[in-house]
């Protein structure tokens, strides 16, 4: 069946400080993948997305590759903020599965100031 | 668009009580999901809904949990009776039927059972 394999938290981090958050992946085909953030007290939302290999899904400064080769999809942002401070979320679907999301377990990330 | 709404936001509750989350839909969406996150087990996924028939309940954890959908803008998740460990967050969320599509969520019920 279908995985998602995320480092584990929780991550602290200083300000403007670099941030990458890995995520690997088991799929039987060529599943879509997605980073979702929740913020405190809040749901789930898309951060980014990425459908096929080699695409690169970016938003509010944060990047991620579709890497098949390597079944990764490692979360980068180069200088974070303290407004960053979240749980994220590495996602996949699969073609054929009803757009069912198969989730990872999730990272928590502090910046401090 | 007002985005997926859950209501209640809290919900407190005694053991052996039945309980019911509601959830509606971003309009136009087809599929509907209900997860439910603790600390210990993530998100995981009860059951989901393409235009209001159940697809697949095999996430849901026992008999004590049923979900319906009477109709495109509402569905309920029901646990009777509910336990202490049922207490979690959870969540509804929806999207179309396309490919490479996301899930939209709404802000979860947190229910705590004492």
């Amino acid at each position: 069946g279908n995985s998602v394999t995320q480092m584990e938290g929780p991550v602290t981090l200083s300000e403007e400080a670099f941030l990458t958050i890995n995520c690997t992946y088991t799929a039987t085909g060529y599943p879509s993948l997605f980073w979702y953030v929740q913020y405190p007290g809040e749901g789930l939302q898309l951060l980014l997305k990425a459908t096929k290999a080699d695409d690169k899904g970016s938003n509010k400064g944060f990047e991620a590759t579709y890497r098949k080769e390597t079944t990764s999809f490692h979360l980068e942002k180069g200088s974070v903020q303290v407004s960053d401070s979240a749980v994220y979320f590495c996602a996949l679907t699969e073609p054929g599965s009803n757009y069912k999301l198969t989730f990872g377990k999730g990272t928590l990330l502090t910046v401090n100031p | 668009d007002a985005g997926v709404i859950q209501s209640p936001r809290h919900e407190v509750t005694e053991m052996g009580q039945e309980v019911t989350l509601r959830c509606k839909p971003i309009s136009g969406h087809d599929y509907l999901f209900w997860y439910r996150q603790t600390m210990m087990r993530g998100l995981e996924l009860l059951i989901y809904f393409n235009n209001n028939v159940p697809i697949d309940d095999s996430g849901m954890p026992e008999d004590r949990f049923s979900a319906k959908m009477p109709n495109a803008s509402f569905s309920t998740l029901k646990i009777q009776p509910s336990e202490p460990r049922d207490s979690a967050v959870y969540f509804c969320a929806s999207g179309r039927d396309r490919v490479n599509t996301e899930a939209f969520f709404g802000q979860g019920t947190r229910l705590t059972v004492v």
